[in-house]
């Protein structure tokens, strides 16, 4: 079955600790995407990548790393430098031109700061 | 600037009834409107999608209407069901990219 996975599906951070959340996918699309999603805020977009060894900031990219060396994979590490990390994060993806299909997302990471 | 905007948080619906969900945008550079459906610790999912040419498009329950010169869609449900409670997410593909701006999303509660 094609799709993309997140994982770990529930994170758990000290404060002042680096983690990274994971999304890979098998659907051979180019284009990937970071999005948090937070009450009453809908989804932001924090960086995504339309191709490998390439990738741009989103709209809250501050506080959060990227790196696209494999098509496959798009992790995202969120530093000590976020502020307010607590949220649910998503990872999508698309091929070029998504027109009326859209995203195909994954099933999401529950990070919270302890 | 929110360009995709959902006026209203929350919507609560008799099952069986029609559920109308609004989204109003201020970009005309969108090619296509969306609509994903969301469960509580899930990814969004995709339910229907309008090219901006067209003013309706229908799939089963679900149909998405398009008034340009209001620059507002709205998706209608008929009939609601219990297993249509969600979030529901309006979103914006703008022309000929591979970005999608989205709405804050409209809890969706149908109940018995």
């Amino acid at each position: 079955d094609g799709g993309i996975t997140q994982s770990p599906k529930y994170l758990f951070r000290k404060e002042g600790q680096n983690v990274t959340l994971s999304c890979e996918q098998n659907l051979n699309h180019d284009a990937m995407y970071w999005y948090r999603q937070d009450p009453g805020q809908g989804l932001r977009l924090i960086y995504y990548s339309q191709i490998v060894n390439d990738f741009q900031k989103g709209d809250i990219a501050e506080g959060y790393s990227v790196s696209r060396e494999k098509k496959e994979s798009f992790p995202l590490t969120v530093t000590s430098a976020q502020k307010n990390p607590t949220a649910f994060y998503l990872c999508a993806s698309s091929s070029q031109r998504t027109g009326g299909y859209g995203y195909t997302f994954g099933s999401g990471t529950r990070l919270t700061v302890v | 600037d929110q360009q995709v905007k959902q006026n209203s948080p929350s919507l609560s619906v008799q099952e069986g009834r029609i559920s109308i969900l609004n989204c109003d945008y201020t970009n005309s550079m969108f090619d296509y409107f969306l609509w994903y459906k969301k469960y509580p610790a899930e990814g969004p999912t995709f339910l229907i999608s309008i090219s901006s040419i067209k003013d309706k498009n229908e799939d089963g329950r679900f149909t998405v209407f398009l008034n340009k010169s209001a620059k507002h869609l709205s998706l209608h449900i008929v009939p609601s069901q219990p297993g249509d409670s969600a979030v529901y997410f309006c979103a914006a593909s703008v022309y000929n990219t591979d970005k999608l701006i989205f709405g804050t999303g409209t809890r969706l509660q149908v109940f018995p």
